[in-house]
Formats: structure tokens, sequence, C-alpha cells
């Protein structure tokens, strides 16, 4: 079974609106950690925002924030007032355990999103 | 800068001729790995490195060899490549519970 689930391959969105990438995981471990990085056209990988399974409350950072639902095993991706800067494709990944054997981060499919000026 | 370093950014080469990817992190970072991106396949881990001498296999290690003999440094060995090996080829490093620092990349091509 899939680990990671991304269901959008790809998205519009118009400049300065929000949009939602969404992500879900399927995990048995207490302890897991899940993240957001950006992949642009020129091929590096950005790391956005990261969600501990403990964490408490939804990660923000910028204009980026998390909505992390963790019965659901939803860990969707908020993008607020959208930029042309921001088309690119995102991924989301997980780790699963804290200790060593945590070690691989799996990651989903991926969606590609286009931002519209 | 806090940075991870891949060298070379793009390679082609030939079936059969040994080549090493560098990489390096100037984080002090106690985990390195290495990722290959294929379309359609997304990301998936090659080899692991928990520290210095102590390295472990990802999910595709086959052709692959990996050494971690300073903490800074973590080099991808490809013995004999083969064009299955052709991809986009990624280093990373991490600390504690954060995320991976990604390398910019390297875009392998075997003919």
């Amino acid at each position: 079974a899939q680990k990671i689930t991304q269901t959008q391959p790809g998205m519009f969105v118009q400049e300065k609106e929000a949009v939602t990438l969404d992500c879900t995981y399927d995990t048995s471990d207490p302890s897991y950690g899940l993240f957001w990085y950006k992949q642009p056209s020129s091929g590096e990988m950005i790391f956005l925002i990261y969600q501990g399974s403990y964490d408490q409350q939804n990660a923000t950072e910028g204009r980026y924030s998390l909505n992390f639902q963790k019965a659901r095993k939803s860990a969707n991706l908020v993008i607020s007032a959208s930029q042309l800067g921001d088309s690119a494709m995102y991924f989301c990944a997980m780790r699963e355990g804290y200790n060593n054997a945590g070690n691989m981060l799996t990651f989903g499919g991926g969606t590609r999103l286009m931002v519209k000026p | 800068e806090a940075q991870v370093t891949q060298n070379p950014r793009y390679l082609i080469t030939v079936t059969g001729k040994k080549l090493t990817v560098t990489c390096s992190q100037n984080m002090n970072h106690e985990y390195m790995s290495w990722y290959r991106q294929d379309p359609g396949l997304g990301l998936r881990q090659i080899y692991y490195s928990m520290n210095v001498e102590v390295t472990d296999k990802g999910d595709v290690p086959e052709g692959y060899k990996v050494s971690r003999k300073e903490k800074r440094n973590f080099p991808l060995i490809l013995e004999s490549p083969s064009p299955n090996q052709t991809s986009l080829y990624f280093c990373a490093s991490r600390q504690g519970y954060g995320g991976y620092t990604f390398g910019s990349g390297t875009r392998l091509t075997v003919v």
C-alpha cells in the first residue's frame, strides 16, 4: 500500500489566492514526521514545512501552513496569497520513527502547481 | 551558508565506466542519504548513513556503493554504471528530528 498519497497530479491557482495541496499518509508507527518539499523546474528540493506526529498545533512557516488531521491521516499544505514563483512540483514526505531506524523519507508522487497571473 | 554540495551537476557517461558523485555538507549533520528521482517512481532512497563508518541500504541499493570516512562527505559510487541508472540523484543530510537539507541534484545519463 502507498504510504504517502497525493491525489492531485496538477493544479491551477490564480495569483494571490490560497491553494490547498492534499496529502494522506499511512503508518502504524505512533511517532512520525511529515514534510513538504518544493521542487522548481531547476530541480532542487527545497524544504518548506515540518509537522511532528505529537505536535499539538499545526505547523506554519510564513505563507505555508500544514493542516494536520491526525485521525484522518492527512497533512495538507496550504499556501496563502499564491505568487508566480510558487509554480513548482510539491512533494509530501513522511519519516517514520524518531530513532536511527526512522531515517528514510518516503515521498508521495507529487503535485504540480501552476500559478496563473 | 549552510548547504549540501553535490558534484557534478550534470554527467554523461558510458556503460561500465566507474564514476563517483561527491556530496559534502557543512552543517555537522550526523545523517546523510542518497536518493534517486525517476518519472512515475518518485524519490527513492539508495543508501543512508547514520554517522562515520555507519551505512545501510535504502530501497534501491543495487548497483551503488557508498562510504562515510568523514562526517561531512558521503560519496556515491557507481562501479559499473548501466543505462537503468540514468536518473536525477540527490544527496541530503539532517540533524535530529528536522527535515533533510537536499543538494542541488546530479543529473546522470548513462549511454
